[in-house]
């Protein structure tokens, strides 16, 4: 079991450049989760799927964030037009039930 | 809505001293809660969760006791080691969801 794997660990992009984050979830979980860690905020929610469909998006910033789940081996974070704002570790995580999540190592997101 | 509260965002102690780190929350519905512990550069990993019955969770030498009175969920450990240092997050879930909600996180810096 190799864990959530998140690719990629680093990405820098200009400011107003597309950003895509891509996501594994563990073989079998059913939920998974978007989040974005900065350290004046923590880890703030931004999304999740339970069985590849989007159930709760109420942490997004609507304009530019985007989540799809097109299969269960897979999910992507898509920011449009990025900000230095948008600046932060996007952590993924899944889980099955209430055992708790399984998080990735997170790609930090670098915007100059 | 649902929310965690962490008061402290650094706790510095000197390693064999008691920790306790606080947690409050607030849930419309029945309340699981969870502790996550994230040491530097790694990903947030589960280090405990409340049970539906009285049970204490324990993990590592930590544990911590729901309290629905006082709606708490505190960690606490009876001596602290160096290797405890790191950023502890307190969560919730209730039973009509899987979004788990996060805390900002509390610092644990702890000297030789």
């Amino acid at each position: 079991n190799a864990g959530v794997i998140q690719t990629p660990r680093h990405k820098v992009t200009g400011k107003g450049q597309e950003a895509t984050l891509w996501c594994e979830p563990i073989s079998g979980h059913s939920a998974v989760f978007w989040y974005r860690q900065t350290i004046v905020q923590g880890l703030e929610f931004l999304t999740y799927f339970r069985n590849q469909a989007p159930i709760d998006d109420s942490g997004m910033p609507k304009e530019r964030f985007s989540a799809q789940m097109p299969n269960q081996s897979h999910s992507t974070l898509k920011i449009q037009s990025t900000q230095p704002q948008d600046s932060a570790v996007y952590l993924c995580a899944s889980s099955q039930g209430r055992t708790g999540l399984f998080f990735g190592h997170g790609t930090k997101l670098s915007v100059l | 809505g649902d929310s965690v509260t962490q008061t402290e965002g650094l706790v510095t102690l000197t390693e064999g001293l008691p920790v306790m780190l606080n947690c409050t929350y607030q849930s419309t519905y029945s309340p699981f809660l969870f502790w996550y512990v994230q040491h530097l550069n790694e990903a947030p990993k589960l280090l405990l969760k409340s049970f539906t019955d009285n049970k204490r969770p324990e993990h590592q030498g930590f544990h911590a006791t729901l309290h629905k009175s006082s709606s708490s969920f505190h960690l606490q450990k009876s001596s602290a080691q160096l290797s405890d240092s790191a950023l502890y997050y307190c969560a919730l879930t209730h039973t009509n969801a899987y979004k788990v909600i996060f805390g900002k996180g509390t610092h644990l810096h702890v000297l030789p």
